[in-house]
C-alpha cells in the first residue's frame, strides 16, 4: 500500500519569508500523481499545487512551487513571499493506479507578522 | 472552477437517529464520489469510494451497514450514518471526480456530525 509521510506536524514563517514543507512517499508504481492540498480553518480542501510523475519539471504555481524528486520519492512544497493568507493546514497526498488520494498526517503552518 | 455543494454544513442528532449527508457536483458529471472522515487536528481517513449506479467500495475497518452510501445519479450522492452514536461525531468529506483524471477532483466544503 502506497503511504505519505509529513515528518513536521508543525511550521512556522514570517511574513514575506521562504518555507519549505516536507513530503515522502512510498510506492511501486511508476505512473502517480502528487499533490498539495490546503485546509484552513474553514475546512475546505483547496488545491494548491499538482504534479504528474511522468513530468521531471517540478510545477509552479505563482509563489508555490515544488521539488519532486521521484527517485528519493520526496515531494517538498516551497511557499515565497509568505501572507498571512497562507496559514492553514497544509497536506500532502498521492493518487495512483487506484485513483483515490491517500494523504499525509498534514502540516499546520502558522504566519507570523 | 467545478463546484461540489455538500449538505448539511452540520447536525446535531440523538443517539440512535440516522443523519443523510448529501454531495452534489453542481456543472458536472461525478463518474466517482469519495467519502473522507476527519477527527479534529488529523488527516482525512478515505471511507468508501462511490460509482455512479453500483455499490461503493468501502474501506477495511467502515461498516458499511453503519454508513450507508448511495450514488444513484452522475451528480448526487448520499452518506447516510445509521444509528449514529457519539464516537460518529467527526467531520466527513465528499470529493467528486470528473472523468477518470485525478487532477480534476473537486471537495464538497464538509458536514459536522455532532451525536448527543
Amino acid at each position: 500500500a502506497q503511504t505519505v509521510t509529513q515528518s513536521q506536524p508543525e511550521m512556522s514563517v514570517q511574513e514575506a519569508e521562504t518555507v519549505t514543507l516536507s513530503c515522502t512517499y512510498d510506492t511501486s508504481e511508476s505512473d502517480y500523481y502528487l499533490f498539495w492540498y490546503k485546509q484552513p480553518p474553514s475546512r475546505q480542501m483547496i488545491l494548491v499545487i499538482r504534479q504528474e510523475a511522468y513530468k521531471q519539471q517540478n510545477a509552479t504555481e505563482n509563489r508555490f512551487s515544488v521539488n519532486f524528486q521521484k527517485a528519493a520519492k520526496s515531494f517538498s512544497l516551497k511557499i515565497s513571499d509568505s501572507q498571512l493568507g497562507d496559514a492553514a493546514m497544509y497536506f500532502c497526498a498521492y493518487a495512483g493506479s487506484a485513483r483515490q488520494l491517500t494523504f499525509g498526517s498534514g502540516t499546520q503552518l502558522t504566519v507570523l507578522p | 472552477g467545478a463546484v461540489v455543494s455538500q449538505h448539511p454544513s452540520w447536525v446535531i442528532c440523538k443517539s440512535g437517529t440516522s443523519v443523510k449527508i448529501e454531495c452534489r457536483s453542481l456543472d458536472f458529471q461525478a463518474t466517482t464520489m469519495f467519502w473522507y472522515r476527519q477527527f479534529p487536528k488529523q488527516s482525512l481517513m478515505l471511507m468508501a469510494t462511490s460509482n455512479e449506479g453500483s455499490k461503493a467500495t468501502y474501506e477495511q475497518g467502515v461498516e458499511k451497514d453503519k454508513f450507508l452510501i448511495n450514488h444513484a445519479s452522475l451528480t448526487l450522492s448520499t452518506l447516510t450514518v445509521t444509528s449514529a452514536h457519539p464516537e460518529d461525531s467527526s467531520f466527513y468529506i465528499c470529493s467528486a471526480r470528473a472523468g477518470q483524471v485525478n487532477e480534476k477532483l473537486f471537495f464538497g466544503s464538509g458536514t459536522q456530525l455532532s451525536v448527543l
